[in-house]
């Protein structure tokens, strides 16, 4: 079956910029988006369409993609990016949606 | 505002059955896929199921075709996960998701997701 993978940790020191990076095949011709989770609260949409950011998302966050992986760039980390990070894509024909097991991004 | 109220879940033993409902306002709920991802106790999410806009298309995750069945009632503006043969890798909070893109531009079952509801925890434990 289709599997996304991305790293289970990363940190950074507050002001730095991170980078996480998502490997799936079928990102060759799907979109990736990315959702953060905060402890105790429902997942947020932070990126769409590899690098769209929905209104209110503030501006550090940023995606991109290149053949089968799709990156998640947080510019000028803050103490409250400190979260866990989901990719999403689905798979080649959109017929089931398939989630990275996420990444703790950790601010020292 | 878009709001996604799950109920119906809780306590249920190994082989019986429980039904997750989850009511949608502030949205034209007919236009959209719904879905349902879920997430076990400290664990990733992973997505359960979805439907299309008017109930022709349905997907599930592998590992629980057959068991689960989802549905939605456009009237109702709701949207329902049956569950039978319940087992405990199936413990987790479900959350009743939206789909981004309406029926005109979704083009497939699954894009992306742009509303979350706060989830529903079903346990499954003898």
């Amino acid at each position: 079956s289709y599997e996304v993978t991305q790293p289970p940790a990363v940190s950074v020191s507050p002001g730095q910029t991170v980078r996480i990076d998502c490997s799936g095949d079928a990102l060759e011709n799907q979109y990736a988006s990315w959702y953060q989770q905060k402890p105790g609260q429902a997942p947020i949409l932070l990126i769409y369409k590899d690098s769209e950011g929905p209104s209110g998302i503030p501006e550090r966050f940023s995606g991109s993609s290149s053949g089968t992986i799709a990156t998640l760039t947080i510019s000028g980390v803050q103490p409250e990016d400190e979260a866990d990070y989901y990719c999403h894509s689905p798979d080649t024909g959109g017929f089931s949606g398939v989630f990275g097991g996420g990444t703790r991004l950790t601010v020292l | 505002e878009v709001q996604l109220v799950e109920s119906g879940g809780g306590l249920a033993l190994p082989g019986r059955s429980l039904t997750l409902s989850c009511e949608a306002s502030g949205f034209t709920f007919e236009d959209y896929a719904m879905h349902w991802i879920r997430q076990s106790p400290g664990k990733g999410l992973e997505w359960v199921s979805g439907i299309n806009w008017n109930s022709g298309r349905v997907g599930y995750v592998d590992s629980v075709k057959g068991r689960f069945t989802i549905s939605r009632d456009n009237a109702k503006r709701s949207l329902h996960l049956q569950m039978n043969s319940l087992r405990a890798e199936d413990t987790a909070v479900y959350y009743c998701v939206k789909a981004a893109l309406s029926r005109e531009a979704a083009g497939q079952l699954v894009n992306w997701f742009d509303r979350w509801g706060q989830g529903s925890l079903v346990t499954v434990s003898s």
